[in-house]
């Protein structure tokens, strides 16, 4: 079955880095997109960015730009977030989900469309002096 | 970027209700529009994709329906496990913006 596992909770100090991983299993790593989502105390779900396993082309959110990283290791089937200059508004739970396409048919099919059927369990980052 | 904006942002209803939830999108999204349930201390998970596709496993009493810039999210008759937060999101572009949640409350 899927699962994506994602590393353990981080307490971090302001200006510094975290790095969160997401270890997939069950399926052809390479053969699906990785998001990342957070989720701030209280808050909604805020979309961060997208790796593709397969050639490794990303696609951040504006408001992170600069200051993510996200890259995979297909030895390992791992994904990896990594985002800088921390500050305490980004405490939150970090979500890794695999990216699932719907394809269409026909003649001139539009895009297929993308949806997170699974997800990692979430990693709390803590941001605090 | 699209922004995507849901209605209301809290409601409460009663075991056995039939609830709505609304789901705006400031640009022309076809069908790419997802929804999602979300429990406190849980990741999400997915009820309907391609603003219409029940996932797999997801009982029949969610439906979603709608096109371009406004969608809905039903629940036909409101069950206990039902009290969440719930979010559409769309999938046209990126990035691939959330609403804000609509939160389901006990009457």
């Amino acid at each position: 079955q899927v699962q994506l596992v994602q590393s353990g909770a981080e307490v971090k100090k302001p200006g510094a880095s975290v790095k969160v991983s997401c270890k997939a299993s069950g399926y052809a790593f390479t053969s699906h997109a990785i998001t990342w989502v957070r989720q701030a105390p209280g808050q909604g779900l805020e979309w961060m960015g997208w790796i593709s396993a397969y050639n490794y082309n990303t696609n951040y959110a504006q408001r992170f730009q600069g200051r993510v990283t996200m890259t995979t290791d297909t030895s390992t089937s791992t994904a990896y977030m990594e985002l800088r200059s921390l500050r305490s508004d980004d405490t939150a739970v970090y979500y890794c989900a695999r990216g699932d396409m719907l394809t269409f048919g026909g003649f001139a099919p539009p895009p297929p469309a993308e949806y997170f059927h699974h997800w990692g369990q979430g990693t709390l980052v803590t941001v605090s002096s | 970027d699209i922004q995507m904006t849901q209605s209301p942002s809290s409601l409460s209803a009663s075991v056995g209700d039939r609830v709505t939830i609304t789901c705006r999108a400031s640009h022309n999204i076809k069908t790419y529009l997802n929804w999602y349930q979300q429990k406190p201390g849980k990741a999400p998970e997915l009820l309907i994709y391609a603003a219409s596709s029940l996932q797999s496993g997801v009982p029949s009493r969610f439906s979603g329906s709608g096109y371009g810039t406004d969608f809905t999210l039903t629940i036909s008759s409101l069950q206990p496990e039902d009290f969440a937060t719930y979010y559409c999101q769309q999938s046209y572009n990126m990035p691939r913006a959330f609403g804000q949640g609509t939160k389901v409350e006990v009457k």
